[in-house]
């Protein structure tokens, strides 16, 4: 069965510190991976997007990795801000059909506090 | 910011009411998509189109029906809202010809209330 899950569900950091989103899929046959940032009653807005060759792409702040062999990618966030505070969801896209399904994580809500 | 408009944002109805939700974009995309999203859970695609006049279902079973007359608009339909539809309704569009890679613009959402 295709699916994402991703962890931990939800997580409180201090602004300033770094930390890292976990992300496993078994979606197959897998095509690409993308992060999204969802804030608190707006749409999701992308972060990255990583075919099954690339191994870590980054969007300032914001760095994915990704390992195709074990099903796997991370997301993290270095110095974080207030601002970070968001649902954060992983979305793995098969190679199934010309629409190319994306499969959806539940998220990992993070609260940055002062 | 991606210019993909949904209104209205807020919608709080009675059971039994046929309601519209307005989805518009002006970035050209071919590609538009609907996704109902539940608190704490995953998005769930209900409805997509390839271009004008092309609509299918997505993989949940939804009550609601799409059309798509004109590439920018694609609105969602409930002929009889129940309190089951209660969710956040989320509308998107992707660029043209980039395949299974291309990227999606997601709008501000629509969270019904049902009562």
């Amino acid at each position: 069965k295709n699916q994402v899950e991703q962890s931990p569900q939800s997580l409180i950091i201090l602004e300033g510190k770094n930390c890292t989103l976990q992300c496993n899929y078994t979606v197959s046959p897998f095509s690409n991976l993308r992060w999204y940032k969802q804030d608190t009653g707006r749409g999701p807005v992308s972060l990255t997007i990583m075919t099954f060759s690339e191994n870590t792409k980054s969007n300032g702040r914001y760095t994915a990795t990704l390992d195709a062999d074990t099903k796997q990618s991370s997301l993290h966030i270095t110095a974080s801000q207030l601002s970070d505070s968001a649902s954060y969801i992983c979305v793995a896209n098969d190679r199934g059909s010309t629409l190319g399904r994306l499969y959806f994580g539940r998220g990992t809500q993070l609260t940055v506090w002062p | 910011e991606a210019d993909i408009y949904q209104t209205p944002r807020y919608l709080v109805i009675g059971t039994g009411k046929k309601i519209t939700l307005e989805c518009s974009q002006t970035m050209g995309h071919d590609k538009m998509y609907w996704y109902q999203q539940d608190p704490g859970m995953e998005l769930h695609l209900i409805h997509y189109s390839y271009g004008v006049n092309s609509t299918e279902k997505g993989d949940l079973s939804s009550e609601s029906t799409v059309s798509r007359i004109r590439t920018e608009h694609f609105p969602l339909t409930l002929e009889s809202a129940r309190p089951s539809h209660t969710s956040q309704y989320l509308c998107a569009s992707s660029e043209p010809g980039q395949g299974a890679a291309d990227t999606q613009y997601f709008g501000p959402g629509t969270r019904l209330t049902v009562l």
